[in-house]
């Protein structure tokens, strides 16, 4: 049973294409992240939802919409992928103060 | 908001000696400062943490300090191994906001 799941694993894609990255926590957590990691390791954070509201929104462009259905689920989804977009995306979940903060598994998107 | 910043950047040792990195960071309001390891293709895992409440603490070969007034921090591990080779982050976590913030990594190589 994994904490913070997301799917896909890996995705390849076209630029221009959209793609959307799913995320699922069974840990209980009130709020959700997403994270991007580039080639240089720093994990920046985009965006995060705390029961389905929208709390943290930073400087991204707006081809990233995170979509939280549900306080376990937080997908996101990229329009018009572009190459610089290339990265490996974290999903990660925490409850109120930011003990036992669990991220999942990640994507590895390459924009070719 | 949250800045902060961790050295070195890469550290290279020997197995059986000490590691040391140093974070600091720049909200006084932060209480809550955990360490990630993530090594190559996996996610970041929580390996120890420390409340501002605590000015060290220690688990097996690990340990962290914590200097309020100063705003730093920093993780020690005790006779490498050649499995401590890994990305090591430090994080700060702010309450305004809801988030971790993370410093840049630090690149730890243990040479056998």
């Amino acid at each position: 049973d994994t904490a913070v799941s997301q799917t896909p694993k890996y995705l390849v894609t076209q630029m221009g294409n959209d793609k959307s990255i799913k995320c699922e926590q069974n840990l209980g957590h009130d709020t959700m992240y997403w994270y991007k990691q580039d080639s240089k390791k720093f994990l920046k954070i985009m965006f995060s939802y705390n029961n389905k509201e929208l709390i943290i929104n930073e400087t991204v462009p707006n081809r990233f919409s995170p979509k939280s259905p549900d306080k376990a689920h937080l997908n996101l989804h990229i329009n018009s992928l572009e190459l610089g977009d290339s990265a490996v995306y974290f999903c990660a979940s925490s409850p109120t103060g930011g003990y036992g903060y669990t991220f999942g598994s990640g994507t590895r998107l390459t924009v070719v | 908001g949250e800045n902060v910043e961790q050295h070195p950047s890469t550290l290279s040792v020997q197995e059986g000696d000490s590691a040391v990195i140093k974070c600091t960071y720049s909200d006084s309001a932060s209480n809550y400062f955990p360490w990630y390891k993530q090594e190559l293709g996996k996610r970041p895992q929580l390996i120890i943490d420390i409340r501002s409440n605590v000015g060290e603490k220690k688990d097996q070969r690990i340990a962290v300090t914590l200097n309020k007034t100063a705003k730093h921090f920093s993780l020690h591990i005790t006779e490498t191994q050649p499995e401590d080779s890994a990305v090591y982050f430090c994080a700060a976590w702010r309450e305004y906001g809801n988030k971790l913030v993370f410093g840049a990594g630090t690149i730890l190589r243990v040479k056998s």
